[in-house]
């Protein structure tokens, strides 16, 4: 079984700041991925970032990089040059390897972005 | 493609009635998923599927049942309606083969109230 906790229910930036949404996880599971995922006010939920838990190299998708701490079962998640596009709850979801993959989602961030 | 769908977008639901929420998918994946979002909360796993005619129950299964009679479907049942059922729904798939896990890719939604 996963827990999350994501202890920031909500975050504000400045465009062009950079933010850092903090995440804390337990996992019995050895072997892992973790997830960010955005949900705009549409409610889609959308991809931002993957790590693989066995991979010392923390993951980087343009605007987006992570710090994952593996011996403290930390993964946060930072935004670079905030847009206005970025405003969105915040879910951080670890996934278990292998057999049906499932999520444990977090409670959410909510980050604002304001000019 | 067209992703993961889902319908209806909007139902209100009678305490008592039933009814199915259908999910589908174009994109060849073997897994699936159903989750609700309860209001300021993160998703939680309803049923999962690994393949057709294989599902198995998440962590907030009671009140639902699931099938999966093709690769591409993936309807979820909710029978006797409850209060406690209002809710956001959200389908979902991923691609998994032997340990290696992708993202989950999520349907648009659908609002649920029973009153």
């Amino acid at each position: 079984a996963q827990t999350v906790t994501q202890s920031q229910p909500e975050m504000s930036v400045q465009e062009a700041e950079t933010v850092t949404l903090s995440c804390t996880y337990d996992t019995s599971e050895s072997d892992y991925y973790l997830f960010w995922y955005k949900q705009p006010p549409s409610r889609q939920m959308i991809l931002v970032i993957r790590q693989e838990a066995y991979k010392q190299q923390n993951a980087t998708e343009n605007r987006f990089s992570v710090n994952f701490q593996k011996a403290a079962k930390s993964f946060s998640l930072k935004i670079s040059d905030s847009q206005l596009g970025d405003a969105a709850m915040y879910f951080c979801a670890p996934g278990e390897a292998g057999t049906a993959s499932k999520l444990t989602f977090g409670t959410g961030t909510r980050l604002q972005v304001t000019l | 493609n067209a992703g993961v769908t889902q319908t209806p977008k909007f139902r209100i639901l009678k305490i008592g009635q039933s009814m199915t929420l259908q999910c589908a998918q174009d994109m060849n994946h073997n897994y699936m998923y159903w989750y609700r979002q309860d209001p300021g909360m993160g998703l939680k796993l309803i049923y999962y599927s690994v393949g057709a005619g294989i599902t198995d129950k998440g962590e907030v299964p009671n009140g639902y049942n699931v099938s999966r009679s093709t690769t591409e479907d993936f309807p979820l049942r909710l029978e006797l309606a409850a209060p406690s059922q209002t809710s956001v729904y959200f389908c979902a798939s991923s691609y998994s083969w032997r340990d290696l896990s992708y993202e989950q890719y999520f349907g648009p939604g659908t609002r649920l109230t029973v009153t």
